[in-house]
């Protein structure tokens, strides 16, 4: 299994209040994501990183910021969480550069509960 | 842009049946595809992939999926399910030349004894 751990895996937190999610990964992947996964939404990219201060934002991006000061850490932060960002967030790592194919590694996911 | 289609969100079936879960996706440019699998509250592992070559690809747990490019789909099937295989499988694709999987909504395999 590709080492990406993420942390909390459960939270639950009232609205208003900022929420950083973490995700690891001992395997030295270039390319960072994270997702949301919701009921009849499949999984929804949110921001991605392709190197150390290197994001970019995905189609699910609003009220949602991103940050990589190391290769092995990439955070997820809710500034001001609201009730529609209840979801299970999950992170990826991938490899691949444009001219291979993007074969991603996830992480176990994190379960977010917004009061 | 590209887009995935998981026509069925549920399928039951009983326990050593055959199964076919079905992926339709829309791209005008060359691409990969991929099946994921999440078993209950863990997170996804890829099932198989398609990269080039032979268009029936084997995957992990006896499954194997057929591209075809004239019908722009890549249906999952497996001959005889096991009750541990229910999970949800996620059909994705990645256009050539991109960092970025687009992912289906999921189909949820409840398999019965």
């Amino acid at each position: 299994d590709a080492g990406i751990t993420q942390s909390p895996r459960h939270k639950v937190t009232e609205t208003g209040t900022p929420v950083t999610l973490r995700c690891h990964q001992t395997e030295n992947h270039r390319y960072m994501y994270w997702y949301r996964q919701d009921p009849g939404h499949g999984l929804r990219l949110i921001h991605y990183s392709y190197g150390v201060k290197d994001t970019d934002k995905g189609e699910v991006s609003d009220g949602y910021s991103v940050s990589r000061s190391k290769t092995e850490d990439f955070l997820l932060t809710l500034e001001s969480a609201t009730s529609s960002q209840t979801s299970v967030y999950f992170c990826a790592i991938s490899e691949s550069d444009p001219s291979s194919y993007n074969e991603q590694f996830f992480g176990p996911g994190t379960r977010l509960t917004v009061l | 842009a590209q887009s995935v289609t998981q026509l069925d969100s549920q399928v039951p079936v009983f326990e050593e049946a055959p199964v076919e879960l079905r992926c339709n996706y829309s791209s005008s440019v060359s691409v990969y595809l991929f099946w994921y699998v999440q078993y209950p509250n863990q997170g996804l592992q890829l099932l198989l992939k398609y990269l080039s070559g032979s268009t029936l690809v084997k995957g992990i747990n006896g499954f194997e999926a057929e591209f075809n490019k004239s019908q722009t789909s890549f249906h999952l099937r497996k001959p005889s399910v096991h009750i541990s295989d229910t999970a949800e499988y996620f059909c994705a694709v990645s256009r050539h030349n991109t960092d970025k999987l687009i992912f289906g909504t999921g189909t949820r395999l409840q398999v019965f004894p």
